[in-house]
Formats: structure tokens, C-alpha cells, sequence
């Protein structure tokens, strides 16, 4: 069975620095993803990574995936208090049926002046 | 753009009654899912539809039942709900994940089993 771990599980960062949320899964995976959520709401998709090396980035937010060493990372720079927020990170498992997404359980990011 | 729609929003309910969770999209997507999704555990899958007329179990189907009623609709059962059910249930649907396709999901149902 995948699975799917994320570190750190919470995060609080300054305005202005940079980090890394690491993911990490267990089996092949050929395609990870990441997905935004807000408290109380439904989650939004940030990126999808479809190959070895594949790099992508939006505003402040820069995702890789290495599927060698079966990890992937979402690099924040220079934070802003918009970015705080719960990020999830998963990873598609075929079956019989078809595919479906094991998600880790979550970083939570809160973002300080 | 009504996307993946469900229905309630928000039940309470005691411990052994039943209850449905409606969920449609207009996207004309194959795939649905149903998932779980508890403080500190992330999202966990309950059920999966790949496609009209198929499901199957995810992570954590005990005490749920699922129907895929047209290509539109996928809904959730709980027979006997339990307070271990109380969380907040999310409906996506995706149009094919084989293709890359990314998942889409709906505003969330939650529920408290008392």
C-alpha cells in the first residue's frame, strides 16, 4: 500500500524567509501532487508533477519531484502571511479499478510578521 | 461553475441512524472519491468510483457504502453511524488520473455523530 509522509507537520515562519515541506512515499508513484487547503474550506490544487526532475513554480512556490529517491518538495521563498494555509501533498496508486490519491496528512504553515 | 457539488453541508446525527451524502459533478468526469478527513490524519479515501457502474474501497470503507448512480452522481452511506464517523467528508471527481488529470473537490460535509 502507498504511503504517503510529510515534514514538518507545522511550520511557523517569519515573513521574508525561505523553507521546504518534504514529501515523502513509500512505493512507485509515477505522479505526485500538491493541494492547498484553507481552514474551513475545500482544497485547491497547486501543482501537479508528472516525471523524474519535473520542477514547477507559482508566485512564491516552487514544487520537484525526484522520483528516484521518491520525494518530492514545495520550496516557499520570502514568505507572506497570504501562504498560510495547510498543504497536502499526494501521491496516485493504480489498482484494478482505476487510479486514486494517498494524501500525507498535511503541513500546516502559519506565516508571522 | 458549479464544479463538485454536495449535499448537506453540515449533520448531526446520533449514534446508529443513517444518513446519505449526495455528491454531483458537472464536469463530465469518469472518476469520483469519497474521502475522510480528521484532524491531524489528512484525507483519507473511503470509497472510489473509476468509472459509471464500478467502485471500490479505499483506505477506510468500513461502515460506509457507496452507489455510483449515473456518471454525474456518486453518494456516500453511513447504515449505523458511530461518533468514530464524525469528521468532515470530502466528494471529488476527476476526469482521468491515468492522463494526469487533477482531482476536484467539493466545499465538504460536516458531520458529528453523537
Amino acid at each position: 500500500e502507498l504511503k504517503v509522509e510529510q515534514n514538518p507537520l507545522f511550520l511557523s515562519m517569519q515573513e521574508g524567509k525561505n523553507y521546504t515541506i518534504y514529501c515523502n512515499y513509500s512505493t512507485t508513484s509515477d505522479r505526485l501532487y500538491w493541494y492547498r487547503q484553507d481552514p474551513g474550506k475545500s482544497l485547491e490544487s497547486l501543482f501537479v508533477l508528472l516525471s523524474n526532475g519535473a520542477v514547477k513554480q507559482e508566485g512564491r512556490l516552487m514544487a520537484s519531484l525526484d522520483t528516484k529517491a521518491r520525494l518530492s518538495t514545495l520550496h516557499i521563498t520570502a514568505a507572506v502571511h497570504d501562504l498560510s494555509a495547510t498543504y497536502f501533498c499526494a501521491a496516485s496508486q493504480a489498482s484494478n479499478s482505476g487510479y486514486a490519491l494517498n494524501f500525507g496528512k498535511g503541513t500546516s504553515l502559519l506565516v508571522t510578521p | 461553475n458549479a464544479g463538485v457539488t454536495q449535499t448537506p453541508k453540515f449533520q448531526v446525527l446520533k449514534t446508529g441512524q443513517s444518513m446519505t451524502l449526495q455528491c454531483a459533478q458537472d464536469m463530465n468526469h469518469n472518476s469520483m472519491y469519497w474521502y475522510r478527513q480528521d484532524p491531524g490524519m489528512g484525507l483519507r479515501l473511503i470509497y472510489y468510483s473509476a468509472s459509471e457502474g464500478t467502485t471500490d474501497k479505499g483506505e477506510v470503507p468500513n461502515g460506509y457504502n457507496v452507489s455510483r448512480l449515473n456518471k454525474r452522481e456518486f453518494s456516500l452511506r453511513l447504515e449505523s453511524a458511530a461518533p468514530s464517523q464524525t469528521s468532515v467528508y470530502f466528494c471529488a471527481s476527476s476526469g482521468n488520473i491515468a492522463t494526469n488529470e487533477k482531482l476536484f473537490f467539493g466545499s465538504g460535509t460536516q458531520l458529528s455523530v453523537l
